[in-house]
């Protein structure tokens, strides 16, 4: 069966600071790769995705993750946040063949200070 | 592009009562799926249907939830007797077929007393 972890699970930044969100699975086959986010109040919605090419994926808001097949990472970065980061996030992984069910990490809740 | 809809956004009830969630995927989307969130962890998929049809459901506690999806639209979920263990964020999400991105409603927060 598969899994995520997210290592992280309350990350405090100050606005500028550069951003790291740790995100490891466990998936003996082929994966896509999924980052959420949920700002305070609103639906989950998308942030980037990697289903195959590039390893390194450009989101929307500036967020990028780089897939690292040989260390089952999938780790979401920003180099400057903002406030209005402040968010959950949650990483997914989805296997690829077969049946595709997505599993959810515990997700990271951001707070960035202005 | 309207989002996906659920009702109601709250609902409390005590314990071993029954309560029933609703949810109007975005339209032209064949998958349906229903998360449980409990507080402090990310989404649990409960039930996918693919049309009409239950893709999984391994994770349902079927002695006391069903779900519906009768016309391959609207969904409806139902606990009965709901616990106190079932306190969550029920999360309805859609996409246009299992392989595509899923969009997410605003969920359904039941609180069990």
């Amino acid at each position: 069966a598969q899994s995520v972890s997210q290592h992280n699970h309350h990350v405090i930044l100050s606005e500028a600071a550069s951003l790291e969100l740790g995100c490891n699975y466990s998936y003996g086959g082929t994966v896509n790769l999924f980052w959420y986010v949920q700002y305070p109040g609103q639906h989950l919605q998308l942030l980037l995705k990697y289903f195959s090419g590039d390893p390194l994926v450009k989101g929307i808001k500036g967020f990028e993750a780089e897939f690292i097949k040989s260390k089952f990472s999938f780790n979401l970065r920003k180099p400057s946040v903002q406030w209005s980061d402040t968010a959950e996030y949650f990483c997914a992984v989805k296997n690829s063949g077969g049946y595709q069910k997505v599993t959810f990490g515990t997700g990271t809740k951001l707070q960035v200070i202005p | 592009e309207a989002g996906v809809a659920q009702s109601p956004r709250y609902k409390i009830i005590e314990k071993r009562q029954s309560v029933a969630f609703w949810c109007n995927p975005i339209s032209g989307h064949a998958t349906l799926y229903w998360y449980q969130q409990i507080l402090g962890q990310g989404p649990k998929l409960l039930i996918q249907f693919q049309n009409n049809g239950v893709v999984d459901d391994s994770q349902l506690p079927k002695d006391r939830f069903s779900a519906e999806r009768l016309k391959g639209v609207d969904s409806t979920l139902k606990i009965q007797p709901a616990k106190l263990e079932d306190s969550a964020v029920y999360l309805c999400a859609s996409s246009l077929d299992a392989h595509n991105e899923q969009f997410f409603g605003p969920g359904t927060r039941l609180t069990v007393l």
